[in-house]
């Protein structure tokens, strides 16, 4: 079946360093993949999308593309905020499924230092 | 415009006892899902609603979990004589329709406790 892998947290990073949040997928059809981010005690957000191959999603900085041949959708921000500290969830969203519920990684917790 | 409410937004009950959370999601949204987030398992489906019929129930981890939509709009999970094991955060989310381009809209959630 459809799967996301995640890479593990916690990660740590200073302030203005450079972030890649790594998620690779399986899927058996064609799947649209999502970043989610979850603010200290808030509801998950949608960061950003890509609805198909070679598609960029960005937002706020932060950047992923779809890339098929590698099966991957890795988070990126050329430079961290503090305000950027959160859950971020890698998801995807596949036709097979027949109902296009959300198959969502582990989630990786960002901490950044001032 | 408003967005997706759940209620209650923390729930304590004993071992056994039954429960009901409730989801509003945004007005005019056609696709209705809930998730539920727990420590142990991340984040899983646990059914999917299009309208008033629920054609993916697959994610249900047990008979003790129902859920019902009513007039396209208002979704209630009922968990009868829960468990500890069903203590998490149950998250609602609702989409425009289904289809991969959109994207779902969550809900605060309901933190249910069971002790």
């Amino acid at each position: 079946g459809d799967s996301v892998t995640q890479m593990e947290g916690p990660v740590t990073l200073s302030e203005e360093a450079f972030l890649t949040i790594n998620c690779t997928y399986t899927a058996t059809g064609y799947p649209s993949l999502f970043w989610y981010v979850q603010y200290p005690g808030e509801g998950l957000q949608l960061l950003l999308k890509a609805t198909k191959a070679d598609d960029k999603g960005s937002n706020k900085g932060f950047e992923a593309t779809y890339r098929k041949e590698t099966t991957s959708f890795h988070l990126e921000k050329g430079s961290v905020q503090v305000s950027d500290s959160a859950v971020y969830f890698c998801a995807l969203s596949d036709r097979p499924s027949g109902t296009y519920k959300y198959i969502f990684g582990t989630g990786t917790r960002l901490k950044v230092l001032a | 415009g408003a967005g997706v409410s759940q209620s209650p937004s923390n729930k304590v009950t004993e071992k056994g006892k039954d429960v009901e959370l409730r989801c509003d999601p945004i007005s005019g949204h056609t696709a209705l899902y809930w998730y539920r987030q727990s420590l142990g398992q991340g984040l899983e489906f646990l059914i999917y609603f299009q309208g008033n019929s629920a054609p993916d129930k697959s994610g249900l981890p047990s008979d003790r979990f129902s859920a019902e939509r009513t007039g396209g709009s208002v979704s209630t999970l009922t968990i009868q004589r829960t468990q500890q094991e069903d203590s998490a955060v149950y998250l609602c989310a609702s989409s425009p329709t289904s289809g991969g381009s959109y994207e779902q809209y969550f809900g605060p959630g309901t933190r249910l406790t069971v002790t």
